[in-house]
């Protein structure tokens, strides 16, 4: 069982919808991250959280911790957010866990 | 912004030779850290470094594998002798306090062994 899980894997909408990708863990984790992958393969941390709920622009992401879970948001969607979301949970002091990632595709 | 420079963007080898993949993180961050990616599947953590010394390594970090820190700017990663499964994205991050900060990544450097 991958100690990192997102669903769903793939997610087509159209321009303007609400989108939603989940993330569950299974370990102990001192942080999670949200981060973005672009088809030419660049990552960019979107976000990082330990609790609670941090909001960007169009993005808000939310944890709870409780049911190891998290949740990100992308309110008004728009083609130029179509990439690959990736969760990752941090273990121990340094290391990254990743998920395999939701392949996020916004048609106009 | 900062950011966290990598070279090369691509590099194709021989199986068998010695690659070394080089990355200059932001210049104030103490954390630093390879990844890697094979077509298709997720990213894998290779090895975190700090204060000159490897602080964690995954199963994947075997004797082939080795990082440095030669000028106090640039961190290499060394591959001695490479296989065809060593192809993959290799991301160089750094982060400022400790993983369980954010973490910026570099653009990659995509390894092709032959």
């Amino acid at each position: 069982k991958n100690e990192v899980e997102q669903s769903p894997q793939n997610l087509t909408a159209q321009e303007g919808e609400f989108i939603t990708i989940n993330c569950s863990y299974s370990v102990g984790i001192s942080a999670l991250h949200w981060l973005q992958q672009h088809p030419g393969g660049g990552i960019v941390s979107l976000f990082m959280l330990s609790s609670g709920k941090k909001k960007h622009g169009r993005l808000i992401a939310t944890i709870n911790i409780q049911e190891k879970h998290s949740s990100l948001h992308i309110t008004a969607s728009h083609p130029r957010d179509s990439a690959v979301y990736i969760c990752a949970v941090t273990q121990g002091a340094q290391k990254l866990v990743f998920g395999q990632g939701t392949r996020l595709t916004i048609n106009p | 912004e900062p950011e966290v420079t990598q070279t090369p963007s691509h590099q194709v080898t021989q199986m068998g030779q010695e690659v070394i993949l080089r990355c200059v993180p932001i210049s104030n961050h103490l954390y630093f850290y390879w990844y890697r990616q094979i077509l298709g599947q997720k990213v894998e953590f290779l090895v975190s470094f700090y204060n000159n010394e490897i602080s964690e390594k995954s199963e994947i970090f075997d004797d082939q594998f080795s990082v440095e820190r030669p000028d106090g700017s640039n961190f290499t990663l060394k591959i001695r002798s490479t296989k065809l499964e060593d192809s993959a994205m290799y991301f160089c991050a750094s982060s400022g306090i400790s993983g369980a900060n954010v973490l910026t990544f570099g653009a990659g450097s995509r390894l092709t062994v032959l």
